[in-house]
């Protein structure tokens, strides 16, 4: 059974740090990974999804790695900004027709 | 612009009464999601749509069932709903399967008195 972890938990840093979120995986026979943002009581934005061929994905400031033998993601933030304050989850698909299995997120702050 | 829509944001219900949560879509996708999170907890998976086949996860329990009369609709109904079921409730869609890209609506947060 599929199992995604992140670590740490929170995590708390000044504005304009770079800084990288991390997530693994216990099974690595993974179809694609998602990272997700969730503002406090809202739903889930997309931010970015890393097929299992792809060793990377870039979107503005953000940067997803995918490392699949290791069973490990990370997301890189550049230049944060109070504005990146949110949670941020990863989701592993196992195959094309099965849901995703989330993490249980990193709460990221960024202070002003 | 599209995008997938919850009614209501907040409900509030008494233990054992039954509620009824509302997803609509309007990106024409053909997958929708029913997920339940509990604080600082991972998105759970309940049920999902493809087209009109329904999915129902094994640990869901049979309190929670679901309705989709058309491609933009999809219903999560609470039949007796229990303090243990209060959490955020999630829709989400998805163009063709389960790998793609999800679209996640703003959720509606249940409350049982």
């Amino acid at each position: 059974k599929q199992e995604v972890t992140q670590i740490p938990a929170a995590l708390s840093v000044p504005e304009g740090e770079n800084l990288v979120l991390n997530c693994s995986f216990t099974d690595s026979a993974i179809y694609n990974l998602q990272w997700f943002r969730q503002d406090p009581g809202k739903g889930l934005t997309s931010l970015l999804l890393i097929q299992s061929s792809q060793r990377e994905q870039t979107s503005g400031r953000l940067n997803a790695s995918l490392d699949k033998s290791s069973g490990r993601s990370t997301l890189y933030i550049a230049a944060s900004q109070p504005g990146d304050s949110a949670t941020y989850l990863c989701a592993v698909s196992n195959s094309g027709n099965t849901p995703l299995v989330f993490g249980k997120g990193t709460r990221l702050s960024v202070i002003a | 612009d599209a995008m997938v829509i919850q009614n209501p944001r907040y409900q509030v219900t008494q233990f054992g009464k039954p509620v009824t949560l509302s997803c609509s879509q309007t990106l024409n996708h053909n997958v929708m999601y029913w997920y339940q999170q509990k604080s600082s907890q991972a998105p759970k998976l309940l049920f999902h749509y493809y087209d009109k086949d329904f999915n129902n996860e094994a640990d869901t329990p049979d309190n929670f069932q679901s309705r989709r009369p058309n491609t933009s609709f999809c219903f999560l109904d609470i039949r007796s709903p229990g303090l243990g079921d209060a959490a955020m409730y999630l829709c989400a869609t998805s163009k063709f399967t389960g790998a793609d890209t999800q679209y996640f609506g703003p959720g509606t947060r249940l409350t049982v008195l």
